[in-house]
């Protein structure tokens, strides 16, 4: 169990519309990432959140966007959806006690159509 | 900048064999690595890490791996597969400085057969 808890699990939206993916890291656990995970690929790093600032970005476009809230949940948002955004998108979480180990959570499937 | 190449997409093995995945990085500093595995239809789950100390580190479900810093390698073993190591794996680089980020190789998958 890794604790970290993604939703919705799968979803299905239309080019051009905008979603919202959400992720709660367990308790005790501060570093919040997103990685998109293409079929058949290893997953690329998106974003990280540290104490609600976006303090690491990969190579993603502004359509893709974030936010850390006090509790250290987080949200990431992507506007104008292009069929290529279609994957699984995984939200990942630091825990400081176990040597900054990085646990994912069950990720969410985005379809495009 | 880091990478990290895993040789082979697909391996094959029968049920009982040695499992061997391989996987070299690039690091411009020492590195920690990892190993995840991917079930269908899941998240990652981790198998194994490095990070400073023993280059041989055990990890769960039999599998271990050993940093060779001159080879620049982390490869993957199990002394004898079972059925239930069918899935993905995938072997990750993260810097050591204060950002936990990772960067993942392409993935292997495992087949193993009865």
């Amino acid at each position: 169990d890794a604790g970290v808890t993604q939703s919705p699990t799968h979803l299905i939206k239309t080019r051009g519309q905008q979603v919202t993916l959400r992720c709660s890291p367990k308790s005790g656990h501060d570093t919040v990432s997103w990685y998109q995970q293409a079929l058949g690929q290893g997953p690329q790093f998106i974003f990280q959140y540290y104490e609600e600032e976006e303090r690491q970005r990969g190579n993603f476009p502004d359509r893709f966007s974030g936010h850390q809230f006090p509790n250290y949940s987080s949200e990431l948002n992507v506007n104008a959806l292009l069929l290529g955004d279609s994957a699984l998108y995984l939200c990942a979480s630091r825990d400081r006690s176990s040597g900054n180990t990085i646990y994912f959570g069950e990720g969410s499937w985005l379809t495009v159509v | 900048a880091q990478s990290v190449t895993q040789l082979g997409s697909h391996v094959s093995v029968s049920e009982g064999a040695l499992v061997l995945l391989r996987c070299n990085y690039s690091s411009s500093v020492p590195p920690y690595l990892f190993w995840y595995v991917q079930y269908p239809n899941q998240g990652l789950q981790l198998l194994l890490k490095y990070t400073t100390g023993a280059t041989l580190v055990k990890g769960i479900n039999g599998f271990e791996a050993e940093f060779k810093k001159s080879e620049t390698s982390f490869h993957l073993t199990k002394p004898s597969a079972h059925m239930s190591d069918a899935a993905e794996y995938f072997c990750a680089v993260r810097d050591n400085s204060g950002y936990s980020t990772l960067t993942f190789g392409k993935g292997t998958m495992l087949l193993v057969s009865p």
